[in-house]
C-alpha cells in the first residue's frame, strides 16, 4: 500500500499570509495526486486534483505541484473562508489512502 | 447538479449488519465510478470501497474486505454498502462519493453529506 504523509499536521496562520502544505508518498505515484478542504462538520470538497489541476469553482489562490513523491498545497494569501483542514490523496492504485490531514488555524 | 443522499446508519450491535444506501441524481449514474469512504470521530479519511460504472469491478479496503459488499442498482441510480460482522472500528461518518475523472485519473469529485454508523453494545 502506499502511505500518504503530510506536514505540519497543524498550523496557525493570520489572513494575507501564504499557506504551504506538503504531501509526501511513500513510492512514486506521477501525477496521481488530489487534496481536499474540509471544514468542521462537512464533507470534504475537491480542490486540486492531478497534482496541480484547480477543480471548477476553487478560487485561484489555491495552487498544487509536484510529482514523483513530493507534493505541495499552496495558498497564496489566506482568507477567513480558508480554515479548515486539508487532506492529500493518491489516486495511482488500490487501496486509494489519504494523509493524515493538516489544520490550518486562526493565529 | 450533483446530488447525493445517503441513509441507512444508525446504532448496531458489533456482530451486527447494515445496508447502507445513496441515492444520486443530477448526473449520468450509470457512467459513474463511486465509491464510499469514511470519517471515524475526530479522525481524518479513510477509503472503503468503490465500484465501476457498470458494477463489474469492486474494490475494498483491507480493513473491511470479507466483510462489506459494494454494490450498485443503475435502474435506480442507488449505490449500497451492505457491512456485516460489524466492530466498533467501523464507527464513523459514511460518505457516498462520485468519481471525477481526468486525464487517467479518477478522484473523490462529489461527495454526499454522509450518514453516521455507530457499533456499540
Amino acid at each position: 500500500d502506499i502511505q500518504m504523509t503530510q506536514s505540519p499536521s497543524s498550523v496557525s496562520a493570520s489572513v494575507g499570509d501564504r499557506v504551504t502544505i506538503s504531501c509526501r508518498a511513500s513510492q512514486g505515484i506521477s501525477s496521481w495526486l488530489a487534496w481536499y478542504q474540509q471544514k468542521p462538520g462537512k464533507a470534504p470538497n475537491l480542490l486540486i486534483y492531478a497534482a496541480s489541476s484547480l477543480q471548477s469553482g476553487v478560487p485561484s489562490r489555491f495552487s498544487g505541484s509536484g510529482s514523483g513523491t513530493d507534493f505541495t498545497l499552496t495558498i497564496s494569501s489566506l482568507q477567513p473562508e480558508d480554515f479548515a483542514t486539508y487532506y492529500c490523496q493518491q489516486a495511482n492504485s488500490f487501496p486509494l489512502t489519504f494523509g493524515g490531514g493538516t489544520r490550518v488555524e486562526i493565529k | 447538479e450533483v446530488q447525493l443522499l445517503e441513509s441507512g446508519g444508525g446504532l448496531v450491535q458489533p456482530g451486527g449488519s447494515l445496508r447502507l444506501s445513496c441515492a444520486a441524481s443530477g448526473f449520468t449514474f450509470s457512467s459513474s465510478g463511486m465509491r464510499w469512504v469514511r470519517q471515524a470521530p475526530g479522525k481524518g479519511l479513510e477509503w472503503v470501497s468503490a465500484i465501476s460504472g457498470s458494477g463489474e469491478n469492486t474494490y475494498h479496503a483491507d480493513s473491511v474486505k470479507g466483510r462489506f459488499t459494494i454494490s450498485r442498482d443503475n435502474s435506480k441510480n442507488a449505490l449500497y454498502l451492505q457491512m456485516n460482522s460489524l466492530r466498533a472500528e467501523d464507527t464513523a461518518i459514511y460518505y457516498c462519493v462520485k468519481t471525477y475523472c481526468s486525464g487517467g485519473g479518477c478522484y473523490h469529485g462529489s461527495w454526499g453529506q454522509g450518514t453516521l454508523v455507530t457499533v456499540s453494545s
